[in-house]
């Protein structure tokens, strides 16, 4: 059965530095999207994307963040200088299109820890 | 999205029939009901949905009211490693936010042996 991947899986990074999270969407999606969860609190939006282009973004997701799709099958989140409270796991999650009818598949996480 | 209300914890016998419920009194006609569960630190795992009808797959089954303001998630035969939160969440048709699962702090169901 066809799911997303990550990598890392876990990630340790100094304050102020930049971090990628590489996510592989399951091959026939096109939406493609990014959460975090802070230890202990929500699962929380980050952004969604299609054909190359932020379709929504949350407040969390300033001018720190950004998304790529750098090639045909990955899918990036790049965090440039990373703070103490970027500490979370990120999922990745893919669906076939974008509607609400469509099911959103994630992918198992990359533990960021910022020191 | 409108809001859900889900217990903050059930326990379910090994075996039996778990019966999660969820209020979302507050939904609209085109919102439709989705049921993710996380297991540990896992990635959230999409169990099903539902719009209007009940809805039935290898996991589970939705059973929403005729009014859509609440619905139940049911396993039929919980295992130990149905133990998870359950989160139920009630999504967009379209215009803000219709992209996104708005999560809650679900139902930390836990099977015993």
């Amino acid at each position: 059965e066809p799911e997303v991947t990550q990598t890392p899986s876990h990630q340790v990074t100094q304050m102020g530095q930049e971090v990628i999270l590489r996510c592989v969407p399951i091959s026939n999606h096109l939406y493609f999207y990014w959460y975090r969860q802070i230890l202990g609190q929500k699962v929380e939006f980050l952004v969604s994307f299609y054909n190359n282009e932020i379709s929504e973004k949350s407040e969390i997701f300033d001018d720190q963040f950004s998304v790529e799709r750098p090639d045909g099958s990955n899918f990036t989140l790049k965090i440039r200088s990373t703070k103490l409270e970027d500490s979370a796991m990120y999922f990745c999650a893919s669906s076939v299109m974008g509607l609400a009818f469509n099911e959103q598949f994630f992918g198992p996480g990359t533990r960021l820890t910022v020191l | 999205d409108a809001k859900t209300t889900q217990p903050p914890s059930m326990d379910c016998a090994e075996g039996r029939a778990a019966n999660l419920p969820c209020n979302h009194s507050t939904i609209s006609g085109n919102e439709y009901v989705y049921w993710y569960r996380q297991i540990h630190s896992q990635g959230p795992q999409y169990i099903i949905h539902g719009l209007k009808n009940n809805e039935t797959n290898e996991m589970a089954s939705l059973i929403i009211t005729e009014d859509r303001k609440s619905s139940t998630l049911i396993l039929p035969h919980a295992t130990l490693r149905d133990t998870a939160v359950y989160y139920c969440i009630v999504r967009a048709y379209s215009g803000a936010g219709s992209y996104q699962l708005t999560f809650g702090k679900g139902t930390k169901l836990s099977v015993i042996p």
